[in-house]
C-alpha cells in the first residue's frame, strides 16, 4: 500500500530553522512529483511548494509567502523529500503535509507534521 | 497569481439533500480544477479530479462540473459522513492555489 509519512516537526524560536521528512514508500518515489501543503490550526489549506522529478531537473517552485526562506528536496534513493525552512515565523506554524502528484492532481497524502513558531 | 473563492460557507443541509457547492477562478484554469475533503484531524483526501473525474473510491454521489473560471462540486444524497470541509485547487499553474473552503455541517 503506497504511504507517505512526515516527521521532524517540533517547537523552533522565531528566526531558527527546522527540516521536516516526508518517506514514501509502497510506490515508485523516482515517478512523482512532491508537494508541500500546510495548514495553519483552525484554518484552510496554503500550498507550499513542490519539487518535480529528476527528468525534470528536480524543478521547484515555492509560495511567495516562503520563497527565499524555505527549500524542497528530495532523495531518491532513501525514497524521501524534505522541506528545510529558515527565518521561521510565527506565521510558519501549522501542520505541515506533503503530498503525491499525480498527473494534475494530489491523490496521496501523509497524516503531517506539526510546526510551532514561538518563543 | 490565481485566487480562489468557494460558495456558500458554511453550509447546513440534511441528510438525503442535494448539496452544491461553488468554486470560482480568478482566470480561467480550463478544466484543472480538484476538489478534496478534509475531516476534523486528518489530512485532505482527493475527490475529484480535471474538475469532473471522480476518484477510485470516492462514492458516487459526488460528482463535479465545470471549466474555464465557475465550477461545481455536488453530493445528490448527502450522508452523515460527508460532514467534513471542501476544498477547491486550481493545478493550472502555480502556486496551485486552494480555496477558502467550505464546511459542510449536517442538520
Amino acid at each position: 500500500e503506497a504511504q507517505l509519512v512526515e516527521s521532524g516537526g517540533g517547537l523552533v524560536q522565531p528566526g531558527g530553522s527546522l527540516k521536516i521528512s516526508c518517506a514514501a514508500s509502497g510506490l515508485t518515489f523516482t515517478d512523482f512529483a512532491m508537494h508541500w501543503v500546510r495548514q495553519a490550526s483552525g484554518k484552510g489549506l496554503e500550498w507550499v511548494g513542490h519539487i518535480r522529478t529528476k527528468p525534470n531537473n528536480y524543478a521547484t517552485v515555492y509560495a511567495a509567502s516562503v520563497k527565499g526562506r524555505f527549500t524542497i528536496s528530495r532523495d531518491d534513493s532513501k525514497n524521501t523529500a524534505y522541506l528545510q525552512m529558515n527565518s521561521l515565523k510565527n506565521e510558519d506554524t501549522a501542520v505541515y503535509y506533503c503530498a503525491r502528484r499525480r498527473g494534475n492532481h494530489l491523490d496521496l497524502w501523509g497524516r503531517g507534521t506539526l510546526v510551532s513558531v514561538s518563543s | 497569481d490565481i485566487q480562489m473563492t468557494q460558495s456558500p460557507s458554511p453550509l447546513s443541509a440534511s441528510v438525503g439533500d442535494r448539496v452544491t457547492i461553488t468554486c470560482r477562478a480568478s482566470q480561467s484554469i480550463i478544466s484543472y480544477l480538484n476538489w478534496y475533503q478534509q475531516k476534523p484531524g486528518k489530512a485532505p483526501e482527493l475527490l475529484i479530479y480535471g474538475a469532473s473525474n471522480l476518484q477510485s473510491g470516492v462514492p458516487s454521489r459526488f460528482s463535479g462540473s465545470g471549466s474555464g473560471t465557475d465550477f461545481t462540486l455536488t453530493i445528490r444524497s448527502l450522508r452523515p459522513e460527508d460532514s467534513a470541509t471542501y476544498y477547491c485547487q486550481q493545478s493550472y499553474t502555480p502556486p496551485f492555489t486552494f480555496g477558502p473552503g467550505t464546511k459542510v455541517d449536517i442538520k
